[in-house]
């Protein structure tokens, strides 16, 4: 049975840092490309990122890019999600989800089984 | 990425059929047949309930169904019951290798 557990959020200011674990369990984590996906609070999803199974690649939603890092450590099964220069706008439930799918080790792969999130606060 | 065009509510009474439409361009829906689509109840974590246009995962109800036309996707749900009330997104890989999420529909059975 797959099990994602969301950690690392909390109260930020605006300008700071934070960095975002999900670790994983219940199915070969080195074989799934891994997604962060967010929701702000009342408001719809929103894609963040996404790294393929191997971490040799990794995209970004052009609200994040070059401020979020994605990666991963397949010998911890732990996916990660560095945070820079937080934004208001930042604040949201951050969701992990595993790669499912047809191209399920790709960037194609479609967000499948999520965590429960955890909430990040960006605020002066 | 502009985010995909779907309906704001939908509503319908239980036992009828209704239909979500999910709208994107060339770039994602249009090209790629990898559209999923989420179920999320208040307060919980999305479900997976479609897979690359119109796959069910394994435990999923078959009264739910996708399909595509064009750059627009759908989600039917047949047999609607009062479980079923919740907010839908569709999602689409797009030709930047990301993902985008469509806007949002609420569910309401009568």
């Amino acid at each position: 049975q797959v099990h994602l557990v969301e950690s690392g959020g909390g109260g930020v200011q605006p300008g700071t840092s934070l960095r975002l674990s999900c670790a994983a369990s219940g199915f070969i984590f080195s074989s799934y490309a891994m997604h962060w996906v967010r929701q702000a609070p009342g408001k719809g999803l929103e894609w963040v990122s996404v790294i393929w199974y191997d971490g040799h690649a990794q995209y970004y939603s052009d609200s994040v890019k070059g401020r979020f890092i994605i990666s991963r450590d397949n010998s911890k099964n732990t996916l990660f999600l560095q945070m820079n220069n937080l934004r208001v706008e930042d604040t949201a439930v951050y969701y992990c989800a595993k790669g499912g799918g047809a191209f399920s080790g790709s960037g194609m792969s479609q967000p499948g089984d999520w965590g429960q999130g955890t909430l990040v606060t960006v605020s002066s | 990425q502009s985010a995909l065009t779907q309906p704001a509510s939908v509503s319908g009474s239980p036992g009828q059929s209704i239909t979500i439409s999910c709208t994107g361009t060339s770039s994602d829906v249009g090209t790629y047949d990898v559209v999923s689509w989420y179920q999320q109840h208040p307060g919980k974590a999305p479900k997976v309930i479609i897979y690359d246009v119109r796959d069910r995962p394994s435990g999923v109800s078959d009264r739910f169904s996708g399909s595509q036309s064009g750059n627009t996707a759908s989600l039917t749900i047949s047999g609607l019951q009062a479980e079923d009330e919740a907010d839908y997104y569709c999602s689409s890989y797009t030709s930047r290798n990301t993902r985008v999420f469509g806007t949002g529909t609420t569910v309401i059975v009568l």
